[in-house]
């Protein structure tokens, strides 16, 4: 079965500052992505960052990066140079490839910038 | 550009009382998903689509039906409305880049009373 889990269920960083968010999952499949997602409060869903599982190269996007553990299932989000924008849910998700594409989504972590 | 297309943004039902939910988009895309999002338990996927003509049932199908009308519309049935089914529920097409970027609409907040 594809799971994915997010143990915090909420964080708060001071703007400038980073912040780290973890995820793991777990799954029998050899190609897969792994995929956060961000939700402020306007509910609208935009994608941060995505990562193939065949690539050992760590994505980074701006101020967004990933720590892709492989062999441990573990694929943490940071964020630099933290904005009160930033403030919003954030989803771990992940996906493999083939026709079906099942898209799998974690409990979510909602974080807060403080100014 | 609309991308995805969802409807109603807001919906008020009394328990046991049916509706549908419309999905449509204009991306071309084989797969679209309907998921729920409550409070502390993320996005769980009800039904799935991969492709014109085919349903799966998701983690949470009970309650609900669907019908992949054609390639750009899939719709999401309650027939007999519960409160349990009160949610946010979003429709999402699958493509982009390596066709595993999820784009999505912008929910239908739904109370059953």
């Amino acid at each position: 079965a594809q799971t994915v889990t997010q143990s915090q269920p909420e964080m708060s960083v001071q703007e400038a500052e980073t912040v780290t968010l973890s995820c793991t999952y777990d799954t029998s499949e050899n190609n897969y992505y792994l995929f956060w997602y961000k939700q402020p409060p306007s509910r609208q869903m935009i994608l941060v960052i995505r990562q193939e599982a065949y690539k050992q190269q760590n994505a980074t996007e701006n101020r967004f990066s990933v720590n892709f553990q492989k062999a441990a299932k573990s694929f943490s989000l940071k964020i630099s140079d933290s904005q009160l924008g930033d403030t919003a849910m954030y989803f771990c998700a992940s996906a493999y490839g083939g026709a079906t594409n099942k898209l799998i989504f974690g409990t979510g972590t909602l974080l807060a910038v403080q100014p | 550009n609309a991308g995805v297309t969802q409807t109603p943004k807001f919906q008020v039902l009394k328990t046991g009382q049916s509706m549908t939910l419309q999905c449509a988009q204009d991306m071309n895309h084989n797969s679209m998903y309907w998921y729920r999002q409550d409070p502390g338990m993320g996005l769980r996927l009800i039904y799935y689509s991969a492709s014109e003509g085919t349903t799966d049932k998701g983690e949470v199908p009970n309650g609900y039906n669907v019908s992949r009308l054609n390639k750009r519309e899939f719709s999401l049935r309650l027939e007999s409305a519960a409160p349990s089914q009160t949610s946010v529920y979003f429709c999402a097409s699958v493509g982009g880049i390596l066709n595993t970027e999820a784009f999505f609409g912008q929910g239908t907040r739904l109370t059953v009373v």
